[in-house]
């Protein structure tokens, strides 16, 4: 267990919905980081935060969005969903400089 | 980012020793080698990283090469459950702390 917290396990939903994943870092990590598997793409960096401030940005789609809260939980928000949105989305948390350690994922369905 | 090289594929004994190689020619010297694997959709894992220096836990062994461009991650004593994807990253000390997953190497433990 990597004391990570990634909540739904599985969601399905239409194109053109909306739906947010939730994380719950380690305690004690303030960053978080959000990956998007899908099969023809592998593991892709999407955003990071650390303290409730966005840090990095890497591969995320103008109709996705994320935030880190006080509690230091994070949200990915995917919109206008399309069929090429389906994939296994990760996050992970750290402290500084320490190994990333991953949840074990949300996936999403989008049908 | 550097990047690393590894073989798509390789099979190993149950109960052997696995030997996965690591290229990283192009390390810089503040990069560190860290490997992750990931057992079937499930979240990446941290086994181990490593600098310059030979690193062992009660996971793996980590052997970088005097040079520094590449390594090997021993798995002493393989077992079915160490069927995985294994990725080989090197990421920078400081500054941004993603991880840039490549398609890393299937490795799959044969009785």
């Amino acid at each position: 267990d990597s004391g990570v917290t990634q909540t739904p396990k599985h969601l399905i939903t239409a194109t053109g919905q909306r739906v947010t994943l939730r994380c719950s870092p380690r305690s004690g990590d303030l960053s978080v980081y959000w990956y998007q598997q899908s099969l023809d793409q592998g593991l892709q960096f999407l955003i990071q935060y650390y303290n409730g401030e966005e840090r990095a940005k890497g591969n995320i789609l103008e109709r996705f969005s994320a935030q880190q809260f006080p509690d230091l939980h994070s949200e990915l928000n995917l919109s206008s969903l399309e069929l090429g949105d389906s994939a296994l989305y990760f996050c992970a948390s750290s402290v500084e400089n320490s190994p990333l350690h991953f949840g074990n994922g949300t996936r999403l369905t989008v049908t | 980012d550097a990047k690393t090289t590894q073989p798509p594929s390789m099979d190993c004994a149950e109960g052997r020793a696995a030997n996965l190689p690591c290229n990283h020619s192009t390390i810089s010297g503040n990069e560190y080698v860290y490997w992750y694997r990931q057992i079937h959709s499930q979240g990446p894992q941290y086994i181990i990283h490593g600098l310059k220096n030979n690193e062992t836990n009660e996971m793996a062994s980590l052997i970088i090469t005097e040079d520094r461009k590449s390594s090997t991650l021993i798995l002493p004593h393989a077992t079915l459950r160490d069927t995985a994807v294994y990725y080989c990253i090197v990421r920078p000390w400081g500054g941004n702390n993603r991880l840039a997953f490549g398609k890393g190497n299937q490795v799959v433990v044969i009785p």
